[in-house]
């Protein structure tokens, strides 16, 4: 079955610090492809999405690509800041689905 | 106003005690789903209505039952609870079922002793 797969966290940096977080997937079709995060005492917010292959999702400094070749779809930004730490979930949605398929949660702690 | 709004915030009951969360979007989507937090932060979904039918129910006790008197509310009734559903219940809709982000309420902390 359809399924998503993303780095063990938890992930330490240090404030303006470069930022990945690797996220795979395997799925039938043609998935849309999503980032969620989800702040402390919060539900999950919508981060950015991509809908077909070589797009680029981004919002608030964070950017992933779809990247069909490679079935990935990897969270990156520049400079982190200390408001960026919450946990990150990567999601896809098949079009048979009704729902999103999570990834496990990347906790990212960024330090000033 | 709150796009997706549950209650209670937190709940904290007995073993064997029978309780309801309470979901609801004035956002106009036709799907809302019950998705289930474990302590590791593992998401994973329970029940899914699209306008007021079941389209997916996972693997779940039959002690969890949806019910959603409009296509605004989906509630979750939990019989005889136990330990192991401590967890942390989050709702969600969205405008169609395939393809569409979902919005997430806040969750609701449930701690069964």
């Amino acid at each position: 079955g359809d399924s998503v797969t993303q780095m063990e966290g938890p992930v330490t940096l240090s404030e303006e610090a470069f930022l990945t977080i690797n996220c795979t997937y395997t799925a039938t079709g043609y998935p849309s492809l999503f980032w969620y995060v989800q702040y402390p005492g919060e539900g999950l917010q919508l981060l950015l999405k991509a809908t077909k292959a070589d797009d680029k999702g981004s919002n608030k400094g964070f950017e992933a690509t779809y990247r069909k070749e490679t079935t990935s779809f990897h969270l990156e930004k520049g400079s982190v800041q200390v408001s960026d730490s919450a946990v990150y979930f990567c999601a896809l949605s098949g079009r048979s689905q009704g729902n999103l398929i999570f990834g496990k949660g990347t906790k990212l702690s960024v330090k000033p | 106003d709150t796009a997706v709004s549950q209650t209670p915030k937190y709940l904290v009951t007995q073993m064997g005690n029978d309780k309801s969360i309470k979901c609801e979007q004035n956002l106009g989507h036709d799907t809302m789903y019950w998705y289930k937090q474990d302590s590791k932060k593992f998401l994973k979904i329970m029940f899914s209505y699209n306008n007021k039918e079941l389209i997916i129910n996972e693997t779940v006790p039959n002690r969890f039952s949806p019910k959603s008197p409009d296509k605004a509310h989906l509630n979750l009734h939990i019989n005889s609870l136990e330990l192991g559903d401590s967890a942390v219940y989050f709702c969600a809709s969205s405008q169609e079922t395939g393809g569409s982000p979902l919005h997430f309420g806040n969750g609701t902390r449930l701690t069964v002793t």
